[in-house]
């Protein structure tokens, strides 16, 4: 079942920025590490960026590393991803996920 | 990171025949201090997210029916179907949590025969 909620996403122009958002109400951040993936249309999942539980170590795919921010608001009980000089390339739903908890995925369009 | 590989990228199954997905990793998934395999198995039909049908290699998620089921052990791992229904095409992914990132395979896409 899904129990993540995610918003942001949409239309950005290439070189542009977007921050997805990644809450929940029966979930708590505090205890779980979270990953945010990506799917192109018609391919497979990409891993995107984790954050550990404590927010303290984060990792990064090459393909964002340096572009994109991944943090996490334990008071608010909320994990972020901020993606910046956004590519053609990025566009792609995003979810962001803790095995088998997942959200219901953001669209991110990048086009002039 | 940990490579996942599975096999075949695509299947086609009669209705009520079985359907067997391998997944195999480039490294040992088996913990040893909890004799746990830490590969998940996942369904993903269009427009929607993943769902987790299989986790610790073979235990089967709440709700999920039995006629799914998972086997293998530290790289080798396999997702089975043993009478396909209908409502089971969809693209598969195995998953390995047990170092991070938590890495895919490349998915295999079920269809009806």
């Amino acid at each position: 079942q899904v129990i993540l909620v995610q918003s942001g996403g949409g239309l950005v122009k290439p070189g542009g920025s977007l921050r997805l958002s990644c809450g929940a109400s029966d979930f708590s951040f505090s205890d779980y590490y979270i990953n945010w993936f990506r799917q192109a249309p018609g391919k497979g999942l990409e891993w995107v960026s984790y954050i550990s539980a404590d927010g303290k170590s984060r990792l990064y795919a090459d393909s964002v590393k340096g572009r994109f921010t991944i943090s996490k608001d334990n008071a608010e009980n909320s994990v972020y991803l901020q993606m910046d000089s956004l590519r053609a390339d990025d566009a792609a739903v995003y979810y962001c996920a803790h095995i088998g908890y997942w959200g219901q995925g953001t669209q991110v369009t990048v086009s002039s | 990171d940990i490579e996942m590989t599975q096999s075949p990228d695509a299947l086609a199954v009669s209705l009520g025949e079985r359907a067997t997905i391998n997944c195999k990793s480039s490294q040992n998934l088996l913990y040893a201090s909890n004799n746990k395999n830490y590969l998940g198995w996942y369904q993903q039909k269009a427009g929607q997210p993943p769902k987790l049908l299989i986790s610790w290699a073979s235990t089967r998620e709440s709700g999920v029916p039995e006629r799914f089921s998972g086997s293998g052990s530290g790289t080798d791992f396999t997702l089975t179907i043993s009478s396909l229904q209908a409502e089971d095409v969809a693209v598969y992914y195995c998953q390995q949590y047990y170092s991070h990132p938590d890495t895919f395979g490349q998915g295999t896409k079920l269809e009806i025969k």
